[in-house]
């Protein structure tokens, strides 16, 4: 069936470093989406790309959609603790149905 | 707007019992699903609604019932609790799936079934 992987599970840094997340896909997705979910909260909407080698920013945050549209990733520059929680790609095939990644769970160390 | 509520935020249950988990929304949107989410797995989606009346399988939907009689609910339904079923329940809609809409998602339900 479908599947979205994501990796890495778990990534520590020191507030400034840079971090990234990536998801890939076995076959090509129509658009995928970008969540952010807080300690203890709900998934919030961050961003959508649709479109091959789409490239979306938002502040520090660099969105990438491949150019196979089977693959993705979230970059974020200069992290602050403001940013720490877990990141998730949900990938949609036309068939009425996301498919999430397992999550990027971000810990930033002021 | 309330957007996407979810009620309970707690529930404990006893195994075999049932229960009915709670979502309702005011944005008028047709594109309602639920999700569990487990530590390490992200979120799998259970059941979907495309509009009232319509409702399709998700990806674990063994163990859960769902109807949509109106558009702004969209009730999941326990029919015996395993501890299987132990997890966070969230419940999120759309105008519709797939671009240019995002889901809107609840609060969530923490169940403990023991």
């Amino acid at each position: 069936g479908q599947q979205v992987m994501q990796i890495p599970q778990y990534q520590h840094v020191q507030e400034g470093e840079d971090f990234t997340t990536y998801c890939n896909s076995s076959t090509t997705l129509s658009n995928i989406q970008w969540y952010k979910q807080r300690p203890g909260g709900h998934p919030v909407f961050l961003i959508q790309l649709v479109k091959s080698g789409e490239v979306k920013k938002q502040k520090r945050l660099t969105f990438q959609f491949g150019e196979a549209k089977k693959n993705s990733s979230l970059h974020i520059t200069a992290t602050q603790t403001t940013d720490v929680g877990t990141y998730f790609c949900a990938g949609y095939y036309n068939f009425n149905k996301f498919y999430f990644g397992s999550g990027t769970k971000l810990n930033v160390k002021p | 707007n309330a957007g996407v509520t979810q009620t309970p935020k707690f529930q404990v249950l006893k195994t075999g019992q049932s229960m009915t988990l709670q979502c309702a929304q005011d944005m008028n949107h047709e594109y309602m699903s639920w999700y569990r989410q487990d530590p390490g797995m992200g979120l799998r989606l259970i059941h979907y609604s495309v509009g009232a009346g319509i409702t399709d399988q998700g990806e674990v939907p063994n163990g859960y019932n769902v109807s949509r009689s109106t558009t702004e609910d969209f009730p999941l339904r326990l029919l015996s609790a395993a501890p299987s079923q132990t997890s966070v329940y969230f419940c999120a809609s759309s105008t519709a799936p797939g671009p240019p809409y995002e889901q809107y998602f609840g609060p969530g339900t923490r169940l403990t079934v023991t």
